[in-house]
């Protein structure tokens, strides 16, 4: 079956950087893009990126553009969002979702990563 | 990218149906026919519920229905069960090649 399995949860301070993965099984990760959503607590849920694992080509949101940067590793079917200088509003749930090749919707989410923000 | 908006909240008894409007722009909702709808329930991750504007994924109960007309897309959900509580959020692809979600409306079952 299919699953996308994320890195647990992380602190960190302002000003930093955060990595979170996202291992898919169950499917074949180079035919399926990976998109990154937040959810900050109590809000929507927010687009932030996408990423084609055969090119690793990339489109970022326009409001994040310049501090997201999304990657892949095909041999062990694992994309990864890192996000830098955080601010407390970064502060938020972090999900991958799949989207098969000619979809326009998530069908697969992660389970979700807490990032906390504190000083 | 602004968000697609949504009411705040919604709430029908059970057996009832409410139906929950999406509204867009000419350049995603309008643009296209690519609306999916979401539920999450508290502390989980969001689950497909309607894709393609109308679309049912399988194992989703053909209670839940969708449409779209001009740049407003909506979704139905009729004999409203306890189960059906949740937040759900509309979203759309749009003309910049990005995605972009609604503001998201809670359901409450009387």
């Amino acid at each position: 079956q299919v699953q996308l399995v994320q890195s647990g949860a992380e602190v960190k301070n302002p000003g930093a950087s955060v990595k979170i993965s996202c291992k898919g099984s169950g499917y074949t990760f180079t035919s399926n893009s990976l998109h990154w959503v937040r959810q900050a607590p109590g809000q929507r849920l927010e687009w932030m990126g996408w990423i084609n694992p055969v090119s690793g080509d990339t489109k970022y949101s326009q409001k994040l553009q310049g501090r997201v940067s999304i990657t892949r590793e095909t041999s062990t079917s694992t994309a990864y969002m890192e996000l830098s200088s955080l601010t407390f509003e970064d502060a938020a749930v972090y999900y991958c979702a799949r989207r098969v090749r000619g979809n326009y919707h998530f069908d697969f989410w992660g389970q979700g990563t807490l990032v906390t923000v504190s000083s | 990218q602004s968000a697609l908006t949504q009411p705040a909240s919604a709430s029908g008894s059970p057996g009832q149906s409410i139906t929950i409007s999406c509204t867009g722009t000419s350049s995603d909702v309008g643009a296209y026919n690519f609306v999916s709808w979401y539920q999450q329930h508290p502390g989980k991750a969001p689950k497909l519920m309607i894709y393609d504007v109308s679309n049912r994924p399988s194992g989703v109960s053909n209670r839940f229905s969708g449409s779209k007309s001009g740049n407003t897309a909506s979704l139905t959900i009729s004999g409203l069960q306890a189960e059906d509580e949740a937040d759900y959020y509309c979203s759309s692809y749009t003309s910049s090649i990005t995605w972009v979600f609604g503001g998201g409306t809670k359901l409450t079952v009387l």
